[in-house]
């Protein structure tokens, strides 16, 4: 069975300083991982995925197939990045063989002035 | 393009009501999806369905029916109602199944059953 971890439900950090929002994951095979954000008020929408290792809203992620993880960090926080973030893990499912999402618990970041 | 569209975005009911939700999107995309956001839970994945005239159960599929008579629209139905089930209901779709496709949500339907 597929599994994501996100041991923290809440990060809070000041303007500027770092962030690094955990997730870890449990899969069989090959897999392929993405952070989602959700800001006040606005849909769920795709932040970033580690296929494309991409850089987005300075926000990165690297797959470590070691430590099972896919962290998401940005070096210098801004107060609109204040939100709630969500790592996702897209895995074959069990009742059709087709691929579906799996995701964490949920990270909220608040970043204050 | 709207892109994914839920009707309605609020609704309170009364145990033992039904109801249906719907989710709607413009952008011909084969999969569609339905998700319960609670608290300290993030998203799980009720219903789903890979194509027109198809559904498949997802990981708490219980208490709920689905269906997808056109391609651009996923129904979720709850024949009785039950305060467990209060929750934010979220649909998404996506072009296909490919591990590296996208999905795209809706706004949301906040449920209250009372």
């Amino acid at each position: 069975a597929q599994r994501v971890t996100q041991p923290e439900k809440l990060l809070s950090v000041f303007k500027g300083a770092p962030v690094e929002l955990k997730c870890n994951y449990s899969y069989s095979g090959s897999p392929e991982l993405f952070w989602y954000v959700q800001y006040s008020r606005q849909r769920l929408q795709l932040l970033l995925r580690h296929i494309s290792r991409e850089s987005i809203k300075g926000f990165t992620a690297d797959l470590n197939k070691g430590e099972t993880s896919f962290h998401l960090k940005k070096p210098f926080a801004q107060e609109e990045d204040s939100a709630m973030y969500y790592c996702a893990l897209s895995g074959t499912h069990m009742n059709s063989g087709y691929s579906t999402l799996t995701f964490g618990k949920g990270t909220m970041l608040l970043v204050s002035p | 393009n709207a892109g994914v569209t839920q009707t309605p975005k609020f609704r309170v009911l009364k145990t033992g009501q039904s109801m249906t939700l719907l989710c709607a999107q413009d952008m011909n995309h084969e999969y569609m999806y339905w998700y319960r956001q609670d608290p300290g839970m993030g998203l799980r994945l009720i219903h789903y369905s890979v194509g027109e005239g198809t559904t498949a159960k997802g990981e708490f599929p219980d208490g709920y029916n689905v269906s997808r008579l056109k391609k651009q629209n996923f129904l979720l139905g709850l024949e009785s109602a039950a305060p467990s089930q209060t929750s934010v209901y979220f649909c998404a779709s996506s072009h296909t199944d490919e591990s590296n496709q996208p999905q795209h949500f809706g706004d949301g339907t906040r449920l209250s059953i009372l």
